[in-house]
């Protein structure tokens, strides 16, 4: 399979808890992204890298919540203290940006439960 | 700012009859406009982008969708609805040299036999 790989697919983890995700976006691609969606919501975007450099990160990310690409590859989201409200599914992306833009292609996200 | 709008949260169609799901935007710059669709429980697919040239677009499963400057538009159409069509259909734009995508809220698109 050469698309972008997600895991877990799905987490159920207690309030307080610390979680963290990985990404292994399509080998070629640059660029790598998160997002988040909740339900009746469209993405919302948190953050991306350029090979290993994070270049924007959005509020929604908040002190509780760091992303790493530490070798330009796959990506890991890691939430801090999980509260109630972090529940989403949160969806990694990857596209190549250079000579031919490519669009983002989406894996199949990681579904967190905070109960 | 960058941002998406779509008016409406469900379009119900019979299968065979013509679709359309709508979507307008508000971006800085030239527009980069894009539509994904989403089964239950699954990630986004890419179904088809404008970036410059032809005002019509044509992309997966027989989709297509239409660039409007002046409406700040791009409405997604099919000719011919199918059942397996229904799902969550999501508009984004892109703003210029930005990665980060900006997503409409969706649009459930049911097509009923």
């Amino acid at each position: 399979d050469t698309g972008v790989s997600q895991d877990p697919r799905h987490k159920i983890t207690k309030r307080g808890q610390n979680v963290t995700f990985r990404c292994d976006p399509i080998s070629e691609h640059n660029r790598l992204y998160w997002y988040r969606q909740t339900l009746g919501q469209g993405p919302e975007f948190l953050t991306y890298f350029q090979n290993e450099a994070q270049l924007e990160k959005s509020r929604l990310l908040s002190d509780r919540f760091s992303a790493e690409r530490p070798k330009g590859s796959f990506s890991t989201l890691e939430i801090q203290r999980t509260e109630q409200g972090d529940s989403a599914m949160y969806l990694c992306a990857s596209s190549f940006r250079g000579s031919r833009d490519t669009e983002a292609f989406f894996g199949q996200g990681t579904r967190l439960t905070v109960v | 700012a960058q941002s998406v709008a779509q008016p409406e949260d469900q379009v119900n169609v019979a299968e065979g009859n013509p679709l359309t799901v709508k979507c307008t935007y508000s971006v800085s710059g030239n527009p980069y406009l894009f539509w994904y669709v989403q089964y239950p429980n699954r990630g986004l697919q890419f179904l088809l982008k404008y970036i410059t040239g032809d005002n019509l677009v044509k992309g997966s499963y027989g989709f297509e969708a239409e660039f409007n400057k002046s409406q700040t538009s791009f409405h997604l159409k099919k000719p011919s609805a199918l059942v397996s069509d229904s799902a969550l259909y999501f508009c984004a734009v892109r703003g210029s040299t930005l990665g980060r995508l900006y997503f409409g809220r969706g649009t459930q698109l049911t097509v009923w036999p």
